[in-house]
């Protein structure tokens, strides 16, 4: 089955508004990736984190590692309808040397002006 | 930036006939390519791990033989769908690892829907 679950599933917010999508694997993993997908496109590369309890910020998105490296985060701010579309997560197993991915289900944003 | 260019972009086909879609990486060598399906509103499904000039490696549950997956060089990897069904009607995403820097990044062609009638 999956091993990495992302939650909300579904994320409806104001604009203005905060939100934060939660991603967790049942294995300790390398690295973890997250994208951005706008409807009708594909997959786009937002940040990687590689080290435990790592923090990263892009302008208005907060990206979290967990110490355990088996957690992650992704906080956005002041959410703006350019915010819209799907954010998954994607870890690396420890044991991969190929760059597989895992993906998260998603948490697909819609945001009301 | 890394660019991977992903052709055709919509292909529609008869039942029966097969389907071939080209993964290119512009700007960088590629030696691990990756093959992904993603359905209406759901999470990409690895499909297969394309590695240049050796074998693919398919994941549990997908047919090798009915997807055929070719990485002949270090820019281009194709996928061809042999016998397409309307089951097999779905959007196929391909991703480039940059090996530079030890990196593990995947950039992602733009996608080829397949409607299979």
């Amino acid at each position: 089955g999956q091993q990495v679950m992302q939650i909300p599933q579904y994320q409806h917010v104001q604009e203005g508004e905060d939100f934060t999508t939660y991603c967790n694997s049942s294995t300790t993993l390398s690295n973890i990736q997250w994208y951005k997908q706008r409807p009708g496109g594909h997959p786009v590369f937002l940040i990687q984190l590689v080290k435990s309890g790592e923090v990263k910020k892009q302008k208005r998105l907060t990206f979290q590692f967990g110490e355990a490296k088996k957690n992650s985060s992704l906080h956005i701010t002041a959410t703006q309808t350019t915010d819209v579309g799907t954010y998954f997560c994607a870890g690396r197993k420890t044991t991969d040397s190929w760059g597989k991915l895992q993906f998260g289900a998603g948490t697909q944003v819609v945001v009301t002006p | 930036g890394a660019v991977v260019s992903q052709h055709p972009s919509w292909v529609i086909c008869k039942s029966g006939t097969s389907v071939k879609i080209e993964c290119r990486s512009l700007d960088f060598q590629a030696t691990t390519m990756f093959w992904y399906r993603q359905f209406p509103k759901q999470s990409l499904m690895l499909m297969a791990t394309s590695n240049e000039g050796s074998k693919a490696t398919y994941e549990q549950g997908v047919e090798k033989d009915k997807f055929l997956i070719n990485h002949a060089s270090l820019t281009l990897s194709t996928l061809t769908v042999t016998s397409a069904h309307p089951e097999d009607s779905s959007f196929y995403i391909c991703s480039a690892r940059d090996p530079a820097g030890g990196s593990y990044i995947q950039y992602f062609g733009a996608g080829t829907r397949l409607s299979v009638l």
